[in-house]
C-alpha cells in the first residue's frame, strides 16, 4: 500500500486478556520498528525489525511483550496478560534499510480496562 | 528513555506569525529529525539534519543544530492554521546502522486564525 497500515486503530481490553496488533508496512521497506506512546510523551522504541529478524527488542518492557514478522512484511505486536499501565498509542512505521526518515502509520490505541 | 527535550512545552501563535520550537539531546547523535503528530497518532517526518549539517531548509521549514551545544531549533515561517500541531526532535546515535530514535516529549504548537 501507499502508506504503512495499522490494525485495529482502537482497542479496548479487559486486564489480563491478550491482544495483538498488526503493521502492514510500506511494500519493499525492510526495516519495521514498533514503538510505544504514552499520553503526554514522545514515542518509545520497542523492538526493530530487519527483515523477518528482531535485529534489537531491547525496548520491550517485559517478558509479556514479543512480536514477530514471519516473511518479512506485516508484523503483529502480541501482549500477554495484559495490564492498565499497557494502555498507550503503539505505532509501527518502516523505512528502507534502516536509514532516514520513518514513514508511520496511525497507532494502535490500545486502552486495558 | 527520552532523549530529547522540546522548549516550550507549548507555543500560541496568531496565523502569520513565526514559530520558533527548540531541542536539546544528551549524548553524540548521528542524525537528528523533527517530526509532527496531529491529534496524538501517526507522525509525520519533517526533515532530517546530519551531525555534520548546521542548517537546512524545507519550504517553511528551517532547522539548525548546534552539535556543541547538543541542541537544534525548528522554525516554521508563516505559520498557519493547519500548522496546528505536536512537534518532536527524534535523535538516532552515531555507528553503523544506527535506526533507534529517542525521542523528546514534543512541542504542542497552537495556530490560531
Amino acid at each position: 500500500g501507499a502508506g504503512v497500515s495499522q490494525t485495529p486503530s482502537n482497542k479496548v481490553t479487559e486486564k489480563g486478556k491478550y491482544v495483538e496488533l498488526r503493521c502492514d508496512p510500506i511494500s519493499g521497506h525492510t526495516a519495521l520498528y514498533w514503538y510505544r506512546q504514552s499520553l503526554g510523551q514522545g514515542p518509545e522504541f520497542l523492538i526493530y525489525f530487519q527483515g523477518t529478524g528482531a535485529a534489537d527488542d531491547s525496548g520491550l518492557p517485559n517478558d509479556r511483550f514479543f512480536a514477530v514478522r514471519p516473511e518479512g512484511s506485516v508484523s503483529t505486536l502480541k501482549i500477554q496478560r495484559t495490564e492498565r499501565g499497557d494502555s498507550a498509542v503503539y505505532l509501527c512505521a518502516s523505512s528502507p534499510r534502516g536509514m532516514g526518515g520513518y514513514t508511520f502509520g496511525s497507532g494502535t490505541r490500545l486502552t486495558v480496562v | 528513555s527520552q532523549q530529547g527535550e522540546e522548549d516550550p512545552q507549548a507555543l500560541s501563535i496568531q496565523e502569520g506569525e513565526n514559530a520558533t520550537m527548540n531541542c536539546s539531546y544528551k549524548t553524540s547523535i548521528n542524525n537528528l529529525q523533527w517530526y509532527r503528530q496531529n491529534s496524538g497518532r501517526g507522525l509525520v517526518h519533517l526533515i532530517l539534519i546530519r551531525s555534520n549539517e548546521r542548517e537546512k531548509h524545507s519550504g517553511r521549514l528551517r532547522v539548525t543544530l548546534d552539535t556543541s551545544k547538543k541542541s537544534s531549533s525548528l522554525l516554521i515561517t508563516a505559520s498557519r492554521a493547519a500548522d496546528t500541531a505536536s512537534y518532536f526532535c527524534a535523535t538516532d546515535p552515531p555507528g553503523a546502522g544506527s535506526y533507534q530514535l529517542t525521542f523528546g516529549k514534543g512541542t504542542k504548537l497552537s495556530v490560531i486564525p
